[in-house]
């Protein structure tokens, strides 16, 4: 099963407001990766974070490599309708990659 | 599309009947891994391939699993004898290894068994 730990499970937001999500682990990870995922569809990759306290950008979105190296999160900013999917975290040490139990986020028009 | 493609999108079966996935990577990516996922989970990884050598397999692939990459590049997962409890999508991703290795996930194929 999954050994990271991703909050909140769900959001429900309106159209417009910024969204903010983590995940946390026990255990240190080299990458942290950040995946969107659509219904019967496979994840497709947000955002790659390759260094610790390492923050990147790509559109609307941010994610953040924590200093620890055992957690990361992802914020984005003026939501709108197509953001709705579910959110997933990972980490990744070599071949060895481990995912949250995802965030689910609904956006209301 | 991420370059990753997978072959069925949907299988239905006896529970019983043995089935095969078809996963074509990216190209120039050497490395390839299935994962399952189940409904309200991330992604479980199941085990992966270097080229053409299986390198990891996890403890989640009982003996019924088999995956091969013959030739180092598409690769097979069979599952023989199948199970209820093997419903699930089945997920391939390539990637290349070395410093900064990302992977990028195939559609998935959805499997239920009756």
């Amino acid at each position: 099963g999954q050994q990271l730990n991703q909050s909140p499970q769900s959001m429900f937001i309106q159209e417009g407001e910024d969204v903010s999500m983590n995940c946390t682990s026990s255990s240190i990870f080299n990458t942290w990766l950040w995946y969107k995922q659509d219904p019967g569809e496979g994840p497709v990759l947000l955002i790659a974070l390759y260094k610790a306290g390492e923050l990147t950008s790509n559109g609307r979105l941010t994610a953040q490599f924590g200093i620890t190296r055992k957690d990361s999160f992802l914020n984005i900013s003026a939501s709108i309708p197509s953001d709705v999917g579910i959110y997933f975290c990972a980490g990744h040490n070599n071949n060895d990659m481990r995912f949250g139990a995802g965030t689910r986020l609904t956006v209301k028009p | 599309d991420t370059g990753v493609s997978q072959d069925p999108r949907h299988k239905i079966t006896k529970r019983g009947q043995n089935v095969t996935f078809r996963c074509d990577p990216i190209s120039e990516h050497n490395r390839l891994y299935w994962y399952r996922q189940t409904l309200g989970q991330g992604p479980e990884f199941l085990t992966y391939f270097q080229n053409e050598a299986q390198l990891e397999k996890s403890r989640l692939l009982s003996d019924r699993f088999s995956a091969e990459r013959p030739k180092g590049s598409f690769s097979t997962l069979e599952i023989q004898r199948t199970e209820q409890g093997d419903s699930a999508m089945y997920l391939c991703a390539s990637g290349r290894w070395g410093i900064q290795e990302t992977q990028y996930f195939g559609p998935g194929t959805r499997l239920l068994v009756l």
